[in-house]
This record gives C-alpha cells, structure tokens and sequence, in this order.
C-alpha cells in the first residue's frame, strides 16, 4: 500500500535554531516528492519538486533531501524565523495506469517561538 | 496575478441540500484537482481532471461529483450534503501532471448540519 510517513508530528523550536523534518515513503512507482508549506487556514505552497535523479534541492533557507534507495526525504530549515510556524506536507507522487496519484503525508506542525 | 480562485470561501448548510463549490484558474493549467482536509487524516484527494472532459476518482470520491467543461474552471458538486462532508476543501492546478508545481486555493470551509 502507498504511504507516506512524516515526523515528528510537532515540532517547538526557538527563532534562529535549525530544525529537520523527515519524510518515509513506500510508494511505487516513484515518479516525484514534494514539500508544501501551509500557513493555518490557508492553501498549501509548494516550497520544493524532486524527481528520482535529484539528491538535494534548496529554496532560500529550506533545504529538501531524497533518498532513492532508503525511501526517505528530510526538509532542513536554517536559521528559523517566527514566519516559519506552519505545516509541512510531504507528498509523493505515483506513476499509475491514470497518469499519476499524489499520497499524502499528515504533515509536521512547526511552531517557532521568540 | 496567476491564481486559483474558489467560491464561497465559507458555507454552512443542510444535509440534502444541493451545493457547488467553484474554482477557477487563469494560468491555462491542464491539470485540477479537489482535496478535502480534515483534522488529524492530512489532505486527501476527491477527484482530478487531467483535461477538459477528462475526470477520475480520488482516494476519497464518495458523495461528490465534478465536471470539467472548460480548461479553467473545475467545479465540485455535493448532491446531497452529509454531517460527514463537513471539512476543509481545496482546489489546485499545476501545469500537467507529474513533477510540476501545484497551486493551490485558499480553501472553502463547508459545515454541514
């Protein structure tokens, strides 16, 4: 069965300290996964896309790895700002006989505090 | 400005009482689809439409319908409401399918009594 697994499912850090959330997937066939940010109440923003052949990708002071073989992503965000307080979706993307399925994660809830 | 507009933002009906959820894109996206977001379950997909008439099922598909007569508009139709539709719904486009990025509304609270 395709899931996606994130953790933890709450995270309280202070502003300015790092903080990694992770991301396992058994979903098949891969095609890509995604990570959205979703400020409460609002639709969620894509923040990063990576397909198989992509290891690492970064926007700003978010950075999303992938690993193929363990099945597993993390997001790494730097240097966090109160703005940072949020959920962060991990979604997968399938290959199947329609085109393609999205399977969602539950999502990490980061609260930044001062 | 490139968006995804949904209508109405906020509703609160009864259980059997026909309701359509618009939305609306302008950034000439092939692909829409609907996703309901509940506490606790994460977003789940309704339905999606890779095309203009090109529609199919979601995870979650029970007691909605959607029709896709035009390339920028993909509404979400509930027939007859239940208590158990009340949720958080939003629509989203990307490009196509696949690996390109997907914009989403700002979301519908729908409360069904």
């Amino acid at each position: 069965k395709n899931q996606v697994e994130q953790s933890p499912q709450s995270l309280i850090i202070l502003e300015g300290k790092n903080c990694t959330l992770q991301c396992n997937y058994t979903v098949s066939p891969f095609s890509n996964l995604r990570w959205y940010k979703q400020d409460t109440g609002r639709g969620p923003v894509s923040l990063t896309i990576m397909t198989f052949s992509e290891n690492t990708k970064s926007n700003g002071r978010y950075t999303a790895t992938l690993d193929a073989d363990t099945k597993q992503s993390s997001l790494h965000i730097t240097a966090s700002q109160l703005s940072d307080s949020a959920s962060y979706i991990c979604v997968v993307s399938a290959r199947n006989q329609a085109g393609t399925a999205l399977i969602f994660g539950k999502g990490t809830t980061l609260s930044v505090s001062s | 400005e490139a968006q995804v507009t949904q209508n109405p933002r906020y509703l609160i009906t009864v259980t059997g009482k026909k309701l359509t959820v618009t939305c609306s894109q302008n950034m000439n996206h092939e692909y829409m689809s609907w996703y309901r977001q509940d506490p606790g379950l994460g977003l789940r997909q309704i339905y999606y439409s890779m095309n203009v008439e090109v529609t199919d099922k979601g995870d979650v598909p029970e007691g909605y319908k959607v029709s896709r007569k035009e390339k920028r508009n993909f509404p979400l139709i509930l027939e007859s409401p239940s208590p158990n539709q009340t949720s958080l719904y939003f629509c989203a486009s990307s490009l196509f399918a696949g690996a390109y990025e997907q914009y989403f509304g700002p979301g519908t609270r729908l409360t069904v009594t």
